[in-house]
């Protein structure tokens, strides 16, 4: 079983500086999906980012941006200029194709980011 | 454009009671998921369904059970609740798409249950 770890309980960053959450997964498979959500008080899970294994480019969106090191089993997300907006819960999640188990997330434990004015 | 609706948004019930829990897919959507999200901690998969049946299944009770109507809407059931069912319950909708289904999820804001 595919297992996803998140080594931070806590993040805090200055609004305008770069933060990163870091996040590593425990998988036998070549090819799954990876993504990073994001909690805030709402309670809603918002996508911020995907990325597939197949894929060597990392992706990034807006001030959002990964670095996924497949051999490493490393997936981490860079916040840059931070927002007071960005302040939630961050959770990194897995998914195997879905011949395998489905499109069923395993999600890590979190971290909450804080941001500071 | 509606999102993913949940219902009730809060819920209290007493150790042993059932209880019934309601999710609405995005429009467009047609397969939902629940996840449990204890305090503190990442959502767990409970069940997934499609076509009005039970697709995939996480590690969890035959106590927990659900349903999907032909509108696609989804209830979850909870049998002899137990202190420790405690927690928030997400349902997130997704599209069927050929063999990779579940390509992109919208989560609801989910039910809180507590039980006393």
């Amino acid at each position: 079983a595919q297992t996803v770890t998140q080594s931070q309980p806590e993040m805090s960053v200055q609004e305008a500086e770069t933060v990163t959450l870091s996040c590593t997964y425990d998988t036998s498979e070549s090819d799954y999906y990876l993504f990073w959500y994001k909690q805030p008080p709402s309670r809603q899970m918002i996508l911020v980012i995907r990325q597939e294994a197949y894929k060597q480019q990392n992706a990034t969106e807006n001030r959002f941006s990964v670095n996924f090191q497949k051999a490493a089993k490393s997936f981490s997300l860079k916040i840059s200029d931070s927002q007071l907006g960005d302040a939630a819960m961050y959770f990194c999640a897995y998914r195997s194709p879905v011949e395998t188990s489905g499109s069923r997330l395993t999600f890590g434990e979190g971290t909450q980011l804080t941001v500071n004015p | 454009d509606a999102g993913v609706t949940q219902s009730p948004t809060h819920l209290i019930k007493t150790r042993g009671q059932q209880v019934t829990l309601r999710c609405s897919p995005k429009s467009g959507h047609d397969t939902v998921s629940w996840y449990q999200q204890a305090l503190g901690q990442g959502p767990q998969f409970i069940f997934q369904y499609y076509e009005e049946e039970e697709r995939q299944r996480g590690n969890f009770p035959d106590r927990f059970s659900g349903h999907q109507f032909p509108n696609y809407s989804s209830e979850l059931n909870v049998n002899a609740l137990l202190l420790g069912d405690s927690a928030l319950y997400l349902c997130a909708s997704s599209e069927f798409s050929g063999r990779d289904y579940g390509n992109g999820y919208t989560f609801g804001s989910g039910t809180r249950l507590t039980v006393v």
